[in-house]
């Protein structure tokens, strides 16, 4: 019944590595975002899609980019991870009329 | 863009009382407004949603209402129960943007004592 599927539950990388984190949909959904979730900031907006190849700037872009080369899978790429990048990270999809639907989300950890 | 504020950040409540949560919001261009519960380690879930031609919607023990004029929504939960300790998140968006991206409040942590 997993809709939302975020391929990994807990990540450690390293300062100044590159990092893909995944999310896949199968709900044919056309909008996929990407949240980092921070204790008392609740949920802020990296990244959004609202189709293949198409992507926009949320609230707090800097640091990373994303690609969305199928319509049901949405990357998020640190371009050189910091330690300030420690977070959840949730993906979402939605069709537009309504509200999202999560993945499980990501916990990274920079170190 | 919109901003959503929401209080209370904590909200502790003994077994079968009520608890309200409120959200403020800054666009007036909004016109959807969910609420999501998540739970300890797991994924936010929508729990209820509003729309701005509606005042109120009820699922059961929880209800929101709306109040456009003063851009302010409200989740009313009843009769709560240990399972509803979680954080809850509203959050705001216009669906006419053709994008429906949500602004969401920073979340209130629930707990209700046995």
């Amino acid at each position: 019944d997993v809709k939302v599927t975020q391929s990994s539950r807990y990540l450690v990388k390293r300062t100044g590595e590159k990092v893909f984190l995944e999310c896949v949909q199968d709900m044919d959904h056309e909008n996929m975002f990407w949240y980092r979730q921070d204790p008392g900031l609740g949920l802020r907006l990296i990244y959004f899609s609202y189709d293949v190849k198409m992507k926009e700037k949320g609230d707090i872009p800097e640091g990373y980019s994303v690609s969305r080369e199928k319509k049901e899978r949405f990357s998020l790429i640190l371009e050189s991870a910091s330690t300030n990048q420690t977070s959840m990270y949730l993906c979402a999809s939605s069709s537009g009329l309504s509200g999202y639907t999560f993945g499980s989300g990501t916990r990274l950890t920079v170190v | 863009g919109e901003n959503v504020e929401q209080h209370p950040s904590t909200l502790s409540v003994q077994e079968g009382d009520s608890a309200v949560i409120k959200c403020t919001y800054s666009d007036s261009a909004s016109n959807y407004f969910p609420w999501y519960k998540q739970e300890l380690g797991k994924r936010p879930q929508l729990i209820i949603d509003i729309r701005s031609n509606v005042g109120e919607k009820k699922d059961q023990r929880i209800a929101v209402t709306l109040n456009k004029t003063a851009k302010h929504f409200s989740l009313h939960i009843t009769e709560t129960q240990p399972e509803d300790s979680a954080v809850y998140f509203c959050a705001a968006s216009d669906l006419n943007s053709g994008y429906s991206t949500l602004t969401f409040g920073k979340g209130t942590m629930l707990l209700v004592s046995p």
